[in-house]
């Protein structure tokens, strides 16, 4: 069964700061991950979808990489801003699962301070 | 486009009586998710449509819960009768093809007295 988890549960930096979010999952047998935003009270915002053939992502200040023989992602939000406080959730589509099923992690809390 | 769009946005209800959450996805896109999402469970796949016929159910909890996607443009997760610990954020999400990204609907915030 695949299993995904997100460490550290919650993460607090000063503004400017480079973020880096971590993700890992216990099958590599993957399709592909994705990577969520999710702000309190709200849905998740897709971010970042990573196939399983390529090895990172880039949309403006945010990077991610996917090293599946290890079974981890990496999220790296440059030079943070209060803005992009929220949790973030990464989510895989295992190979094995019927149609786009997804699993996803506990996600990452994160506040960026003024 | 208007992206996902669920409603009601909120709904408190007593235990016993029959809840209707409804989702309209994207246009266009073909597969539909219902999610669940707690504190305690995080989110959790009830279940998806593709090309309106039910995939995989094995998320639902039990029999009070059932879903259905008469058309293209419309679903709905029925729970009946509805229980306090059914209280959770339901998410209703869409996609075009088997792999691609899901976007998410904002949600229905259900509290079950």
């Amino acid at each position: 069964k695949q299993e995904v988890t997100q460490i550290p549960a919650a993460l607090s930096v000063p503004e400017g700061e480079n973020l880096v979010l971590n993700c890992s999952f216990t099958d590599s047998a993957i399709y592909n991950l994705q990577w969520f935003r999710q702000d309190p009270g709200k849905g998740l915002t897709s971010l970042l979808l990573i196939q399983s053939s390529q090895r990172e992502q880039t949309s403006g200040r945010l990077n991610a990489s996917l090293d599946k023989s290890s079974g981890r992602s990496t999220l790296y939000i440059a030079a943070s801003q209060p803005g992009d406080s929220a949790t973030y959730l990464c989510a895989v589509r295992p190979i094995k699962a019927a149609g786009n099923k997804l699993t996803f992690g506990g996600g990452t809390r994160v506040l960026v301070k003024p | 486009d208007a992206g996902v769009i669920q409603s009601p946005r909120h709904e408190v209800t007593e235990m016993g009586q029959e809840v209707t959450l409804r989702c309209k996805p994207i246009s266009g896109h073909n597969s539909l998710f219902w999610y669940r999402q707690t504190m305690m469970r995080g989110l959790e796949l009830l279940i998806y449509f593709n090309n309106n016929v039910p995939i995989d159910d094995s998320g639902m909890p039990e029999d009070r819960f059932s879903a259905k996607m008469p058309n293209a443009s419309f679903s709905t997760l029925k729970i009946q009768p509805s229980e306090p610990r059914d209280s959770a954020v339901y998410f209703c999400a869409s996609s075009s093809g088997l792999a691609n990204e899901q976007f998410f609907g904002p949600g229905t915030r259900l509290t079950v007295l």
